[in-house]
Order: C-alpha cells, then sequence, then structure tokens
C-alpha cells in the first residue's frame, strides 16, 4: 500500500525546547490525523487536518497541512516532560486508509 | 461512559495455533478497526467493519479474519500463528459521521512462541 515518510524517527531535547515532527507523502492525501502513544499506552487522537494550507492549534501544539496536501508537520513550543511520547500521523487518500507513519519518538531531558 | 475495551489483555499462543480477540467499541460509535503494533513501529490497519460487513481492508493475509455483531463488537481472528504475529493488537473505534476520530482500545499483547 501507499506509504508515508514520518521524520526524525527519534528527538530528544532540553524541556523548554521547540520540537517538530513531519510527515510526508509521495501522493496527494484526503486529510491526516495525528495521534500520540505515551510509552506503554495506545494512540490519542489529537487532530484532523482537511484543507489544503491548513493550520490548527491547540495550546502549545501546532498542525499544519501543506498546500499540496502531501505534507503535514506538528510543532510543540517549549515541550514539557507531558508532551513525552510517540506521534504518529495517519494520512488518508480517498476511501482507502493508509498505514500509519512510522512515528517520531519523543524524549525530554526534564 | 466506558470508552473501548479490549480482551484479554495479554495472551501466549504457540505456533499454529488460533486465537480471538475481543474489542467493545465506545458507546456510541458503530465502527470498529483493528490495527497490530509492532514493537517500536506504527499501527498497521488490518480491517475496518461497519454494519457488521468488512468494509476495507489493510495489507494482511487472509489467516487474519474478524466479525462485527449487531451490538458493534467485534472479534478478531488469527489462524495458524506465525511467530512474526507476536504484536500489539489495537482496536479503535468512531461513529460513522466522524471516522476519523477513532478511539483506541488499550490492545491486546499477544506473544506466539
Amino acid at each position: 500500500g501507499q506509504q508515508v515518510m514520518q521524520i526524525p524517527q527519534y528527538q530528544h531535547v532540553q524541556e523548554g525546547e521547540d520540537f517538530t515532527t513531519y510527515c510526508n507523502s509521495s501522493t496527494t492525501l484526503s486529510n491526516i490525523q495525528w495521534y500520540k502513544q505515551r510509552p506503554g499506552g495506545h494512540p490519542v487522537f489529537l487532530i484532523q487536518l482537511v484543507k489544503s494550507g491548513e493550520v490548527k492549534k491547540q495550546k502549545r501544539l501546532t498542525f499544519q497541512f501543506g498546500e499540496a496536501k502531501k505534507n503535514s508537520s506538528l510543532h510543540i513550543t517549549a515541550t514539557q516532560t507531558t508532551d513525552v511520547g510517540t506521534y504518529f500521523c495517519e494520512p488518508l487518500g480517498g476511501a482507502q486508509k493508509l498505514v500509519f507513519g512510522q512515528g517520531t519518538r519523543l524524549t525530554i531531558n526534564p | 461512559d466506558a470508552g473501548v475495551t479490549q480482551s484479554p489483555t495479554h495472551l501466549i499462543k504457540t505456533r499454529g495455533q488460533q486465537v480471538t480477540l475481543r474489542c467493545s467499541p465506545k458507546s456510541g460509535h458503530d465502527t470498529v478497526s483493528w490495527y497490530q503494533q509492532a514493537l517500536g513501529q506504527g499501527p498497521q490497519f488490518i480491517f475496518q467493519y461497519y454494519e457488521e460487513e468488512e468494509r476495507q481492508r489493510g495489507n494482511f493475509p487472509d489467516r487474519f479474519s474478524g466479525h462485527q455483531f449487531p451490538n458493534y463488537s467485534s472479534e478478531l481472528n488469527v489462524n495458524a500463528l506465525l511467530l512474526g504475529d507476536s504484536a500489539l493488537y489495537l482496536c479503535a473505534s468512531s461513529p460513522r459521521s466522524a471516522s476519523y476520530e477513532q478511539y483506541f482500545g488499550p490492545g491486546t499483547r499477544l506473544t506466539v512462541t
């Protein structure tokens, strides 16, 4: 099936630093979802992006969907220890589910 | 309001055996999807059920089958288990009106020896 590339695979930051993860597809997407999975936990839905160029914010989290609807990013401002976990994108192309991205594992040094 | 529940929590099977995993969706949800998550990997979509029928399927062999009951609960069956089937199996439910917003259960950790 169609794949997406999520980068970086790992990111370690000092508490208070910013963090960004990217999700890149070779094909145009219908929409994209972002999830967070804490260590030992299950994925938790964060947001859905649908429109070209869309930007959504949730407190310190900013989500963007590229103009061509092939790329998306999640940016966290001033990370906190509660942000630790793996962030996954789940793109959708048409009506067909695509594979989750490989995830970006975020660790934070307090 | 109970969220998505899955049973059992953990399971150990031997190669060649068959296993059935169960999922009860969040109240008000009628769509159930199953995912396989290997250690350190993202969830891999297995299939999705709605109105008791399989609506979409990922790249999994026919050894993986499922069922949805009238009360929207679901089962995942895996036949002829392989060592590579060892993983966390996640069930996710969503309302048909917002099928993108999935609520995941805690998962069933399957170990095949």
